[in-house]
Formats: structure tokens, sequence, C-alpha cells
């Protein structure tokens, strides 16, 4: 199994830009998390979606972010429009119900 | 909000010691883990705990589920230089399914 893949890994965009990132769980896991790192917040989860359906999105940061997962196997994350205080290196996750979670290996979002 | 607090916040070991940390809640947790983070990478899991008292090894990583259910703790054996790295506990708070993560301990392995 590839494990979690996120892409892109890195994205540099302009302040106001419109932000997607994308993920695609392991195949079989019904959980999905995004979580956002950044030196001073540590790791925060955003959104928590369940069999594609979004159970929790009360660490969403405001209305500039949303979230979807059309189906099983693909999840995006959108910032529009993007503020330099959302620089931050974003991760995806998958499970099995609410026991380990796997990450990708992040997107790291600089916005100028 | 909830809060997990680590200790050490990091830790500078010569390669062959022991290396031990915790993590405290004000929460009661059913479940705890505990992730490692290189540079550039995601958290990866390391070690499940799901019952307290539960003790658990994975090769020279022990971690065990406090009796009390608000910490945990994990320790590494005869460190070596791969060990480098954020140490992350985690875990959903009792009655809760918000994932929630420590503050981290960084650790530093001296040759």
């Amino acid at each position: 199994d590839a494990g979690v893949i996120q892409s892109p890994r890195h994205e540099v965009t302009e302040m106001g830009q419109e932000v997607t990132l994308r993920c695609k769980p392991i195949s079989g896991h019904n959980s999905l998390f995004w979580y956002r790192q950044t030196m001073m917040r540590g790791l925060e989860l955003l959104i928590y979606f369940n069999n594609n359906v979004p159970i929790d999105d009360s660490g969403m940061p405001e209305d500039r972010f949303s979230a979807k997962m059309p189906n099983a196997s693909f999840s995006t994350l959108k910032i529009q429009p993007s503020e330099p205080r959302d620089s931050a290196v974003y991760f995806c996750a998958s499970g099995t119900g609410l026991t380990e979670a796997f990450f990708g290996q992040g997107t790291r979002l600089t916005v100028v | 909000g909830q809060q997990l607090n680590q200790s050490p916040q990091s830790m500078f070991i010569q390669e062959g010691e022991d290396v031990s940390m915790n993590c405290t809640s004000s929460s009661i947790f059913n479940t705890w883990l505990w992730y490692k983070q290189e540079p550039g990478e995601g958290p990866v899991l390391l070690i499940a705990l799901y019952k307290a008292g539960e003790l658990t090894s994975n090769g020279r990583l022990t971690a065990q589920f406090g009796i009390t259910r608000k910490d945990s703790f994990l320790n590494i054996s005869a460190s070596i230089p791969s060990d480098v790295g954020i140490y992350f506990c985690a875990g959903p708070p009792s009655g809760t399914y918000k994932y929630i993560f420590g503050t981290g301990t960084r650790l530093k392995v001296l040759a």
C-alpha cells in the first residue's frame, strides 16, 4: 500500500488566491482527518470525515476554509481567499474508525 | 480547550542512553497513541495503547497507558542516531472522537 498520498508537496501562492490541497486516503479506511501544523500551535485538527461525511468541522478556522470528500478515495481542503497567516504544513490522515491514524507527507503552504 | 502536555520539551542525549518522556492531560483518555515525526515528513505511528495499565513494546520502544487514564509514558532504550525527531502523544479524550496532539518532545541524539 502506498499510504496516504497528498498533493502538492509544496505550494507557494499570493495572498488572495485560491488554494486547493488534495488527499488520497489508504484504501479501506473510512475515517479521514485534515490537520494543520505550525510552530506556534502545533498539530491542530481541522476537520474529521467518517464514511465520506463531515462529522466535526469545528477546527476549521473560518469560512475561508472548506473541505470535501466526494468519495472514499479523495478529499480536498480549499482556502479561498488565502492569507499569509494560513502558511503552515497541512496533513491528511486516514484510519479505520477512531483508532490509529496514518498520516501523509503533508503539503507545505506558503502564502506571500 | 483540552491540552496534552508533554515533557520534557526537548532532550539532548548520548547514543546508547535510555530515554523517558511523558504526556499528561486534564481529561481521561481511552486510547493513547505515540507518533514520531522527522523533518519534512508526516507523523508516523509508533505504538497504540487501548487499556489502562497496558504496557506495549515495539522494538526498543515501550509505552504505557497510565492507570489514571490521564497520562502515558514512552521509553526508548539504547538510543541510536536515527531516533532523532519529535515524539508526539495523541488521542481522543473519552467521549469524543476529536484526536488531539501533545506539544511534542524533541529528541536529539549525539553520536
